[in-house]
C-alpha cells in the first residue's frame, strides 16, 4: 500500500540556519510528490511538486526539494529560514490511479530568534 | 489568485445533528476533494467527485456522508448525524483535472468542526 513517512514530528532552527525536512514514501510507480505548508488557521498551501524530470525542484518562498529514487526520499530544504517559515509541513504522493492524496504525518517547524 | 473557499471556518454541533460544510472551488476546475484532519493525526482522503458523481471514497466516507454540487459553484459534505469522533478540520480542494492526471490540488482553509 502507498505511504508517506515524515520521521520528524517537530524541528526547531534557528532564524538564518539551514533546513531540511525529511519524507520518504512508499509507492510502486513513478510517483507524483508534493509539498505542502499549513501555517496557523490557513489551508495547506502548495510549496512545490515533482513529476518527473529534474529530481532537484524548486518552489515558493524559496524551498526546494530533491527526488532520490533509490533513498525513496523527497526532502525539502531552504538554505536560510524565516521566522515567518514556522508552520506545519506535509509531504503527499498522489495515487496515479484515483488522484487522491496520501499524506504523510506533518513535521512542525519552530524557529528561534 | 483564484481560491478555494470554505464555510463556515468553525461549526459546534450537538451529537446526532446534521452538519453541512460548504466549499466553493476554483472556477474552472473539474475535480473536488474532500479531506479531513483529526487533531494531531494524518490527512485523510474522505472523497473525490467529478461529473456530479463520486469518483472514489475512502472507508471513512460511509453513509452517514454525502456531498453535493446543488449549482455551477458550490460543493458540499453533509454529515447526517455527527458523532464525537466526527470533530475534525475538513478541507476542502479541487484540481482543474483528476484521475490519473498530473494536476495539483489546491486547498481551501478548512472547517474546523466540533461536536459535543
Amino acid at each position: 500500500a502507498q505511504s508517506v513517512t515524515q520521521p520528524d514530528i517537530h524541528i526547531t532552527v534557528s532564524e538564518g540556519a539551514s533546513l531540511e525536512l525529511r519524507c520518504n514514501y512508499s509507492y510502486g510507480a513513478t510517483p507524483y510528490l508534493f509539498w505542502y505548508v499549513q501555517s496557523p488557521g490557513q489551508g495547506l498551501q502548495l510549496l512545490l511538486k515533482y513529476f518527473s524530470g529534474d529530481t532537484l525542484v524548486q518552489g515558493i518562498k524559496g524551498f526546494e526539494a530533491e527526488f532520490k529514487r533509490s533513498q525513496s526520499s523527497f526532502n525539502l530544504r531552504k538554505p536560510s529560514v524565516h521566522w515567518s517559515d514556522a508552520a506545519e509541513y506535509f509531504c503527499a504522493v498522489v495515487n496515479n490511479q484515483g488522484g487522491k492524496l496520501i499524506f504523510g504525518q506533518g513535521t512542525e517547524l519552530s524557529v528561534k530568534p | 489568485e483564484p481560491e478555494v473557499t470554505q464555510t463556515p471556518s468553525h461549526q459546534v454541533t450537538q451529537m446526532g445533528q446534521e452538519v453541512i460544510l460548504r466549499c466553493v472551488p476554483i472556477s474552472n476546475h473539474l475535480y473536488f476533494y474532500w479531506y479531513r484532519q483529526i487533531l494531531g493525526q494524518k490527512v485523510e482522503f474522505l472523497v473525490s467527485f467529478y461529473n456530479n458523481e463520486i469518483s472514489e471514497k475512502s472507508e471513512i466516507f460511509d453513509d452517514q456522508f454525502s456531498v453535493e454540487r446543488p449549482d455551477g459553484s458550490n460543493f458540499t459534505l453533509k454529515i447526517r448525524s455527527t458523532k464525537l469522533e466526527d470533530s475534525a478540520m475538513y478541507f476542502c480542494a479541487s484540481s482543474e483535472k483528476g484521475k490519473g492526471s498530473r494536476e495539483t490540488q489546491y486547498f481551501g482553509p478548512g472547517t474546523r468542526l466540533l461536536v459535543l
